[in-house]
């Protein structure tokens, strides 16, 4: 199974500054034959379902705010918040989604500072 | 509007039984991949099973393989999670989640949950 470890375990950004979440795979999730990235990330907010954020490492999921950004590719992957508002206050993980078992990161909290 | 509600958690005795549903609705349920999903209190995301569009293949992760069975019935755009031998550590959260995007294990829609508790 693919192990995904997010760094840090929680980071606390002041409003307006900018938020960076880090995630490592133990191989590499991109498939050379469509030079794909399997990487999603998701935010779950207190009480809620996890939302997904971002997909193929970089694609913005549709009424996403741009200031939620992906990059990285192969084994390492970064989410940014350009600019951290206070509804972005959540839990982040990092999920891949080549092959079975999916298998998602620790999980990052981001709190306000 | 794209929608999973689940139901079906409680409180279950260690050793006990309950069958998981997920109704989705917004969709045509027979095109898409299915997952059910995991979060014990105040854990991370654990991701438990999935079958694919018509049924014929499923994957379970080790920790409920030979005592769960995922399933889904097209005709009534509903997905199942029967759990046996329920221990206290299967306590948790579970989420169905779709899969619109076509990546089989990308999950692009969730439900918002039903709580299972394994306790005596």
């Amino acid at each position: 199974d693919i192990v995904m470890t997010q760094s840090p375990d929680s980071l606390a950004v002041s409003l307006g500054e900018r938020a960076a979440i880090n995630c490592k795979s133990s191989q590499s999730v991109l498939y050379s034959s469509n030079n794909r990235n399997y990487l999603a990330w998701y935010q779950q907010k207190p009480g809620q379902p996890p939302k997904l954020l971002i997909y193929w490492a970089s694609t913005r999921e549709s009424g996403v705010p741009d200031r939620f950004s992906g990059s990285g590719s192969g084994t390492d992957f970064t989410l940014t918040i350009s600019s951290l508002q206070a509804e972005d206050v959540a839990v982040y993980y990092c999920q891949h989604h080549s092959n079975t078992p999916p298998t998602f990161g620790q999980g990052t909290k981001v709190a306000i500072k | 509007e794209v929608q999973l509600v689940e139901s079906g958690g409680g409180l279950v005795q260690p050793g006990g039984s309950l069958r998981l549903s997920c109704v989705a609705s917004g969709f045509t349920f027979s095109s898409y991949w299915m997952h059910w999903v995991r979060q014990a209190p105040g854990k991370g995301l654990v991701w438990v099973s999935r079958i694919n569009s018509d049924g014929s293949s499923t994957s379970y992760a080790d920790s409920v393989k030979g005592r769960s069975t995922i399933s889904r019935d097209n005709a009534k755009n509903t997905l199942y999670l029967q759990m046996n031998s329920l221990r206290a550590e299967d306590t948790a959260v579970y989420y169905c989640a779709s899969t619109l995007k076509g990546s089989g294990s990308l999950m692009d829609v969730w439900g918002k949950g039903t709580t299972v508790t394994v306790s005596s």
